[in-house]
């Protein structure tokens, strides 16, 4: 089982709809990163978040620690917001607290 | 401001080459991060420098791989006798501490092994 798991692997929505994003993960956790990788393969860090909500424009990233479990909306969703959106978290276990382990991401098409 | 760049964008080479890959990292951190993008697979880790802290070489696949920041700013991933299946994207990240903080990332380095 993979450590950071996310769903759906692929979404289709058309523009304008409310577009979630989903991520579990079964380690423990310093902090929890959504990240944006655009076809030309560039990748942007789109949230950090340890605990909570966060919003930028039109995109929230909620976590909750208990569950082990976040979401990233888009509301409005615009064929530009097409991507692959990934969730990675630094674990807080022995070892390393350097690393991100990633899920396999999703990837989101927007359709005009 | 300058973001995380990285040279070469691409690289081709014939399998049993090395290569070595470059990544400036943003001017001030301390944190520089190894990852890499194989071809319809996910993000993995490689190694990570903290500062003059010995580097987290735990996800380095092989001996093949090595990596080395020199004076606490650019690093070098360096492959050895490459082979096909290292043929991904190589990307590089740093941040501005190693605790829970943003990583940037750059624009990777495609390499291609024949």
């Amino acid at each position: 089982k993979n450590e950071v798991e996310q769903s759906p692997q692929n979404l289709t929505a058309q523009e304008g709809e409310f577009i979630t994003i989903n991520c579990s993960y079964s380690v423990g956790i310093s902090a929890l990163h959504w990240l944006q990788q655009h076809p030309g393969g560039g990748i942007v860090s789109l949230f950090m978040l340890s605990s909570g909500k966060k919003k930028h424009g039109r995109l929230i990233a909620t976590i909750n620690i208990q569950e082990k479990h976040s979401s990233l909306h888009i509301t409005a969703s615009h064929p530009r917001d097409s991507a692959v959106y990934i969730c990675a978290v630094r674990s807080n276990y022995g070892g390393s607290q350097g690393n991100l382990i990633f899920g396999k991401g999703t990837k989101l098409s927007v359709k005009p | 401001g300058a973001g995380v760049s990285q040279s070469p964008s691409n690289k081709v080479t014939e399998k049993g080459k090395d290569v070595e890959l470059r990544c400036d990292p943003i001017s001030g951190h301390t944190a520089l991060y190894w990852y890499r993008q194989s071809l319809g697979q996910g993000l993995e880790f490689l190694i990570y420098f903290q500062g003059n802290s010995a580097p987290d070489k735990s996800g380095l696949p092989s001996d093949r791989f090595s990596a080395e920041r020199t004076g606490g700013s650019v690093s070098t991933l360096t492959i050895q006798r490459t082979q096909q299946e290292d043929s991904a994207v190589y990307l590089c990240a740093s941040s501005s501490s190693p605790g829970v903080t943003t990583q940037y990332f750059g624009p990777g380095t495609r390499l291609t092994v024949l």
